[in-house]
């Protein structure tokens, strides 16, 4: 069975500061995709990566993919209040579309 | 385009009744949905995969004859949850497999909150 292991689970952090999710596994994933979830909404798509050591730049947010294709990390420049969600990594494997999602981030920042 | 949408967005119902829950491709045709159930604060647990015409695969541990999916067409399918107890409540979320963008990619639903009584 492939996992993902996201951390940290928790995160509350001021405005201005900046923070890395992780997602690691111990399995090959074909892709790679960070969602970001408000309460009471479905995931939204920010990101898909697909090539090992693919570096991708959203705004302030850039998404890595390892050399492996093994894991991921979320990096987000001098965060903002409109950050805070549930950010989700999510992994396709190889034999076919069913997504396996991380345990999820829960971000809070502050003004 | 590649929007996904979800009927009702929240429903209240007593124990032992039956809820239906829709999950429409607005815009493009899925061939295969996803249905996830999520608690508070945590996430997305896969519980069954739909394609159109054909019966569902339902993942380890999820009751098929209380979990009723229909998958009739290539842009509706329906998640019944069948005599609900209040273990039941949770948040659920179907995404679709499909858009012009990109074939493989999944778009995700806004939810629907059920509240079993």
């Amino acid at each position: 069975t492939q996992l993902l292991e996201q951390s940290p689970q928790f995160l509350s952090i001021q405005e201005g500061e900046n923070l890395t999710v992780y997602c690691n596994s111990s399995s090959v994933f074909s892709s790679l995709q960070w969602y970001r979830q408000e309460p009471g909404e479905g995931p939204v798509l920010l990101v898909t990566v697909v090539t090992g050591g693919e570096v991708k730049k959203l705004k302030r947010l850039t998404f890595q993919f390892g050399d492996a294709r093994k894991d991921s990390s979320l990096h987000i420049t001098a965060a903002q209040p409109g950050d805070t969600g549930l950010y989700l990594c999510a992994g396709k494997n190889q034999a076919g579309t069913a997504l396996i999602f991380g345990k999820g981030t829960t971000l809070s920042v502050s003004s | 385009g590649a929007v996904v949408s979800q009927h009702p967005s929240w429903v209240i119902c007593k124990s032992g009744t039956s809820v239906k829950i829709e999950c429409r491709s607005l815009d493009f045709q899925a061939t295969t949905m996803f249905w996830y159930r999520q608690f508070p604060k945590q996430s997305l647990m896969l519980m069954a995969t739909s394609n159109e015409g054909s019966k569902a695969t339902y993942e380890q541990g999820v009751e098929k004859d209380k979990f009723l999916i229909n998958h009739a067409s290539l842009t509706l399918s329906t998640l019944t949850v069948t005599s609900a107890h209040p273990e039941d409540s949770s948040f659920y979320i179907c995404s679709a497999v499909g858009g012009r963008a990109n074939t493989d990619t999944q778009y995700f639903g806004p939810g629907t909150r059920l509240t079993v009584l």
